[in-house]
């Protein structure tokens, strides 16, 4: 079983499109995340999400922002593409604040590509 | 906010030597202590993690340390193989609340045959 799923695994777009990554997790994790992954391979964290607030890395452009239906899933949508965004990004979850451990489960990853 | 100091950022082994990879930390109250090891083309995976209650902790032939008051902690690879070659990534964070762990920039590790 996938713990944690991203699609689409891969995406090429052109600069000032929008587009939007779907993350879903199986495993009752109440917070989930997104990193942005640059080519010197930083692990940089965007969002942090559970169900009472969402954190925002303050140096994130507002371009980009999460969207949560429910706790299993928690897409990323990115208006005006900008060539710097090409990276990978990941999705992950945790357990939080409950269940005593903090161990992030991450996606496979999803290789963006602005042209 | 926290800081994470991670060295080396590349570190080249011959198979079968132990390798140490060091971070610092900068808030005192941080307390838990993960690292993650990302082969080329996968994603994050947890290898080992410390709590602040705890001085060493050890699995097969992984070992993580902390020293709470000089506020660094390292990950000690030993007998090193091909397959743990990768990308080595240390973390702080304070547990409980917002969960948020603030990540190193990493290690490249290399282990030649």
């Amino acid at each position: 079983d996938t713990a944690v799923s991203q699609t689409p695994k891969y995406l090429v777009t052109q600069m000032g499109n929008d587009k939007s990554i779907k993350c879903e997790q199986n495993l009752g994790h109440d917070t989930m995340y997104w990193y942005k992954q640059d080519s010197k391979k930083f692990l940089k964290i965007m969002f942090s999400y559970n169900n009472k607030e969402l954190i925002i890395n303050e140096t994130v452009p507002n371009r980009f922002s999460p969207k949560s239906p429910d706790k299993a899933h928690l897409n990323l949508h990115i208006n005006s593409l900008e060539l710097g965004d090409s990276a990978v990004y990941f999705c992950a979850s945790s357990h939080g604040t409950s269940g005593g451990t903090y161990e992030q489960y991450f996606g496979p990853g999803t290789r963006l590509t602005v042209t | 906010g926290e800081n994470v100091e991670q060295h080396p950022s590349t570190l080249s082994v011959q198979e079968g030597d132990s390798a140490v990879i060091k971070c610092t930390y900068s808030d005192s109250a941080s307390n838990y202590f993960p690292w993650y090891k990302q082969e080329l083309g996968k994603r994050p995976q947890l290898i080992i993690d410390i709590r602040s209650n705890v001085g060493e902790k050890k699995d097969q032939r992984i070992a993580v340390t902390l020293n709470k008051t000089a506020k660094h902690f390292s990950l000690h690879i030993t007998e090193t193989q091909p397959e743990d070659s990768a990308v080595y990534f240390c973390a702080a964070s304070i547990s409980g609340g917002s969960y948020i762990p603030t990540f190193g920039r990493g290690t490249s590790l290399i282990v030649h045959p």
